[in-house]
């Protein structure tokens, strides 16, 4: 089983939308959650971390469910420049590597 | 606000040669490591480092990579006898004592 799980996409949504990224993760003692996005041939930067009460800054909303294994991440009001890779990211237990998802690919369109 | 650097942008490189790879954490950072990305493939971690030592490292830093903070400022990797398969983007990133890991822009390695 991967060790972080996302849907590819892409997720092709018209400015103004809201759009729903869903990840899984199959440890169940990761420590740390994250979402960060990448632009093509960019690093990483992160856009918010998760709690397991959920957060939000501004228009994106993160949630986390330790039962279910499962992360999310809500992009309201979508602009063109959110167009990106979102990848899910989790701190595992043993140490403080970071494991990547492969990335949900999104494009905003006008 | 303070950023992660890396040079250079782009190595090429001959199969079976050294590289060396430079990072320049954020100053006030403790905890260095370096992560690579295979074209079209996720980032996948390599190394990281604390208090002059390799604190933790994947299956994939085998004895062709090491790493080494030669001075207070720059952290290193080296691949010792390049492989076509370590054609990728190399990320550093740093992080203070809070979780968050701040990544440089990354340098492209073409191994030819």
């Amino acid at each position: 089983r991967k060790e972080v799980e996302q849907d590819p996409g892409p997720f092709n949504v018209p400015e103004g939308a809201t759009v729903a990224f869903n990840c899984t993760y199959s440890n169940s003692a990761s420590q740390s959650f994250f979402w960060y996005r990448q632009d093509c041939r960019k690093e990483p930067k992160l856009l918010m971390s998760v709690y397991s009460s959920g957060n939000e800054d501004g228009r994106f909303t993160a949630q986390l469910n330790r039962a279910s294994q499962y992360i999310s991440l809500l992009i309201r009001d979508s602009k063109l420049s959110d167009s990106a890779t979102y990848l899910c990211v989790v701190r595992g237990q043993a140490g403080t590597a970071l494991i990547f998802g492969k990335g949900t690919t999104l494009s905003v369109s006008s | 606000e303070p950023e992660v650097t890396q040079t250079p942008s782009h190595q090429v490189t001959q199969m079976g040669q050294e590289v060396i790879l430079r990072c320049v954490p954020i100053s006030n950072h403790l905890y260095f490591y370096w992560y690579r990305q295979i074209l079209g493939q996720k980032v996948e971690f390599l190394v990281s480092f604390y208090n002059n030592e390799i604190s933790e490292k994947s299956e994939i830093f085998d004895d062709q990579f090491s790493v080494e903070r030669p001075d207070g400022s720059n952290f290193t990797l080296k691949i010792r006898s390049t492989k076509l398969e370590d054609s990728a983007m190399y990320f550093c990133a740093s992080r203070p004592q809070t979780d968050t890991q701040y990544f440089g822009p990354g340098t492209r390695l073409t191994v030819l």
